[in-house]
């Protein structure tokens, strides 16, 4: 089983609407969780760390759940400049990335 | 401030030829780290040094994939005997912080093609 796992998408979803990715892990250990953004042919940037006790960003929140072993991602009011690929990141000691799930805003 | 840079942006290689490819992590930086993405995939961790010594080395794939950082900050991944498998982006990342669990810093990777 791979230490972190992802839909891979596409999601396919209309500007304004609220989308939601969850991303499982298996390392019970695991510490530390992120959420990348990447866009085509660029680099992964950090888009949010991920704490125990929930944290949003503006219209991103994002949510551990260590009962269930997964994280989650909600963006809500999207926008076309959303649209890239979201990286999963997680482990125990060092991280692993996810495949990465690809979220596409359409006008 | 300066990001990390990587050199250079685009190699082409034929099969069985040595490459190197160099990483230049953001000043002060003690922390950094290799990783390897092909097409649909996430970053695959490669290898990770805290200063000059590599402190996690356990994803490099096999004996041909070689990486140094001699003064604790340029790092240079070394590929003998290149294979068309070895196409990839090569990702360098750096980060503050001690450990590979804390935000990382991606440089615009290098684009290799094993012909």
């Amino acid at each position: 089983r791979k230490e972190v796992e992802q839909d891979p998408g596409p999601f396919n979803v209309p500007e304004g609407a609220t989308v939601a990715f969850n991303c499982t892990y298996s390392n019970s250990a695991s510490q530390s969780f992120f959420w990348y953004r990447q866009d085509c042919r660029k680099e992964p940037k950090l888009l949010m760390s991920v704490y125990s006790s929930g944290n949003e960003d503006g219209r991103f929140t994002a949510q551990l759940n260590r009962a269930s072993q997964y994280i989650s991602l909600l963006i809500r009011d999207s926008k076309l400049s959303d649209s890239a690929t979201y990286l999963c990141v997680g482990g125990y000691q060092k991280v692993t990335f996810g495949t990465g799930t690809k979220l596409q805003v359409i006008p | 401030g300066a990001g990390v840079s990587q050199t250079p942006s685009n190699k082409v290689t034929e099969k069985g030829k040595y490459v190197e490819l160099r990483c230049d992590p953001i000043s002060g930086h003690t922390a950094l780290y290799w990783y390897r993405q092909s097409l649909g995939q996430g970053p695959e961790f490669l290898i990770y040094f805290q200063g000059t010594g590599a402190a996690d080395d356990s994803g490099l794939p096999n004996d041909r994939f070689f990486a140094v950082r001699p003064e604790g900050s340029v790092s240079t991944l070394k590929i003998q005997r290149t294979e068309r498998g070895d196409s990839a982006v090569y990702l360098c990342a750096s980060s503050p912080q001690r450990g590979s669990y804390n935000e990382q810093f991606f440089g615009p990777g290098t684009r290799l093609t094993v012909l």
